[in-house]
């Protein structure tokens, strides 16, 4: 797989607060995933987009597809406790590349 | 459905001891895949199946080897345990390529 590079590693949130993540590759991308994964839990799919430019949202959460196909963007709204965990983008090289390369991860909790 | 299931749960293996995941999907998905996690590494690709009766080599499948038993399962098997195997071991599935679905992961040490 191709490695991806996410950011920030770590980050804490206050409830109510935005919070933003984001990914990016050396290569082109045709598809982008994002998991969320809870301790000791495997990682949960959150979205999935397939197409340059792509905006979509699935609840408080909504990601976007590059323009460039090299990169991926994650947006929590008003963040609130069990948004804690760890965020994971994958991507799916093209043209036809069949092994997802995962991003090391963004460490969300929650600032005391 | 019950999704991706994982046996065991949690495994304490001597060195040089031998053991097998279990991985079953009820999905019908096609494909399936063998994760590592370790700390700070992400997911590692291990061994996946693009369908029944194929496997490949994945980013790091040295020590381990796998059976696509059939469409709903795919074994992984350590046949000498070593400490560097010490990881949590999570098994995918998806319809294609794309979206996969993780199960809940096996927690494995190695003495």
């Amino acid at each position: 797989g191709q490695q991806l590079n996410q950011s920030p590693q770590s980050m804490f949130i206050q409830e109510g607060e935005d919070v933003s993540m984001n990914c990016t590759s050396s290569s082109i991308f045709n598809t982008w995933l994002w998991y969320k994964q809870d301790p000791g839990e495997g990682p949960v799919l959150l979205i999935a987009l397939y197409k340059a430019g792509e905006l979509t949202s699935n609840g408080r959460l909504t990601a976007q597809f590059g323009i460039t196909r090299k990169d991926s963007f994650l947006n929590i709204s008003a963040s609130i406790p069990s948004d804690v965990g760890i965020y994971f983008c994958a991507g799916l090289g093209f043209p036809n590349d069949y092994k997802l390369s995962f991003g090391a991860g963004t460490t969300v909790t929650v600032r005391a | 459905n019950a999704g991706v299931t994982q046996t065991p749960k949690f495994q304490v293996l001597k060195t040089g001891q031998s053991m097998t995941l279990q991985c079953a999907q009820d999905m019908n998905h096609n494909s399936m895949y063998w994760y590592r996690q370790d700390p700070g590494m992400g997911l590692r690709l291990i061994y996946y199946s693009a369908s029944e009766g194929t496997t490949d080599k994945g980013e790091v499948p040295n020590g381990y080897n796998v059976s696509r038993l059939n469409k709903r399962e795919f074994s992984l098997r350590l046949e000498s345990a070593a400490p560097s195997q010490t990881s949590v071991y999570f098994c995918a599935s998806s319809i294609d390529y794309n979206e996969q679905f993780f199960g809940p992961g096996t927690r494995l040490t190695v003495l």
